[in-house]
């Protein structure tokens, strides 16, 4: 069973800071990484995708990537309220049509 | 901005009745697909559509569902007699390539009372 873990949190961070979300993946073969935003009762939007080890940086969002560890994650700079939502890590397999195996989410909350 | 876009946005049917969920991916996009989400739990594959034919489905998606491009727009979900259990957000994705990011639609909350 593949599967994505992540911490459910919620974590809680000032207006300002940094939030650090992670994400670990057991299938090795997993290839495409995403980082969705979901507010409650909404439909999860894309955030950041990856694809290759290292870091990729757009705007106030930074994505890492480290295959060898398996883990990825998503550093949000200069947190701010609108941030507050639950994100969700997303990977794709090997093979077949790629669909989206999705850890349940980290919810963050930034306070002012 | 192109997006997906799923009709009704919150439909509640009865427990035994047939129900159809709508969606439009965006227009050149070529992979579709169904998720659902049960209120407080993971985002979870139902079924992929590629080139007009099922290409991989989930154990989830048995004999109660279907899908169906009727025509060159439309992408539909049918669930044939719903369940209690089916009570859950869809949410319909396409993807322009495979191995592409997906763009979800707005979702339709279904309640099967």
């Amino acid at each position: 069973q593949k599967e994505v873990e992540q911490n459910s949190g919620p974590l809680s961070v000032p207006e300002g800071a940094i939030a650090s979300l992670n994400c670990t993946y057991s299938d090795r073969g997993s290839q495409s990484f995403f980082w969705y935003r979901q507010y409650s009762g909404k439909s999860p939007e894309l955030i950041m995708s990856i694809y290759s080890n290292g870091d990729k940086e757009d705007g106030r969002f930074t994505a890492q990537l480290n295959k060898a560890s398996q883990y990825v994650s998503l550093l949000i700079r200069d947190s701010q309220p609108s941030d507050s939502a639950t994100y969700l890590c997303a990977v794709t397999g090997e093979g077949g049509y790629n669909k989206l195996i999705f850890g349940a989410g980290t919810r963050l909350a930034v306070h002012p | 901005e192109p997006e997906v876009t799923q009709t009704p946005s919150h439909q509640v049917t009865q427990m035994g009745q047939e129900v159809i969920l709508r969606c439009v991916p965006i227009s050149n996009h070529l992979y579709f697909y169904w998720y659902r989400q049960i209120l407080g739990q993971k985002v979870e594959f139902l079924v992929s559509f590629y080139n007009n034919e099922i290409s991989e489905k989930s154990e989830i998606f048995d004999d109660q569902f279907s899908v169906e491009r009727p025509d060159g727009s439309n992408f539909t979900l049918k669930i044939r007699s719903t369940k209690l259990e089916d009570s859950a957000m869809y949410f319909c994705a396409s993807k322009l390539q495979v191995n592409t990011e997906a763009f979800f639609g707005q979702g339709t909350r279904l309640t099967v009372v």
